[in-house]
């Protein structure tokens, strides 16, 4: 299995501007998570889905954030407009286990930069 | 609230010595707890886990950790680190929050292994 696949691994963009981070999960695996990575505040859990249905967003930020899953396979985090706060790395995972056991897979991330 | 402190952000070590990464967790139930290792520039990779049983966990890398509910700590050990282990290290617990599971990193620990 080629793990979890995240695209692009670095964005730079400038402030205002939309981003768009895609994750595609391991196949077979109920549950896809995002994460936010910073030096300030560590890993933070932006938002989880269950079979393609959000169930927690509570860490999501602000409304610029969004989060969608049209499909088992692929996950798209939105930032719009962007701020350079928004610089860190995001991460998504994916778990196949009953979320009690949360053995969760990482992709290698994506480093965004909004300048 | 759950929680997980390291104590240590960062730890030096000399290569073939042995390395401790202290973790403790607040909880007031049952809790799963997680180590993952985090290489420059890549995703989180899981180390080891304990879900139950026995208390002294082996995992990936001759990595072990033990749990110990009374002190509620989970720490990491290595009888003779490799250069190759310099990385950073993340404690996990997942615990119920909410009415949903969710998985709580600390705040990690470098683990910088020098010749």
């Amino acid at each position: 299995d080629a793990g979890v696949i995240q695209s692009p691994r670095h964005e730079v963009t400038e402030m205002g501007q939309e981003v768009t981070l895609r994750c595609k999960p391991i196949s077979g695996h109920d549950y896809l998570f995002w994460y936010r990575q910073t030096m300030m505040r560590g890993l933070e859990l932006l938002i989880y889905f269950n079979n393609n249905v959000p169930i927690d967003d509570s860490g999501m930020p602000e409304d610029r954030f969004s989060a969608k899953m049209p499909n088992a396979s692929f996950s798209t985090l939105k930032i719009q407009p962007s701020e350079p706060r928004d610089s860190a790395v995001y991460f998504c995972a994916s778990s196949p286990e009953s979320l009690a056991k949360n053995i969760q897979y990482f992709g290698a991330g994506t480093r965004l930069s909004v300048l | 609230a759950q929680s997980v402190t390291q104590l240590d952000s960062q730890v030096p070590v000399f290569e073939e010595a042995p390395v401790e990464l202290r973790c403790n967790y607040s909880s007031s139930v049952s809790v799963y707890l997680f180590w993952y290792v985090q290489y420059p520039n890549q995703g989180l990779q899981l180390l080891l886990k304990y879900l139950s049983g026995s208390t002294l966990v082996k995992g990936i890398n001759g990595f072990e950790a033990e749990f110990n509910k009374s002190q509620t700590s989970f720490h990491l050990r290595k009888p003779s680190v490799h250069i190759s282990d310099t990385a950073e290290y993340f404690c996990a617990v997942s615990a119920l929050m909410d009415s949903s599971y969710k998985l709580i990193f600390g705040s990690g620990t470098r683990l910088l292994v020098r010749p």
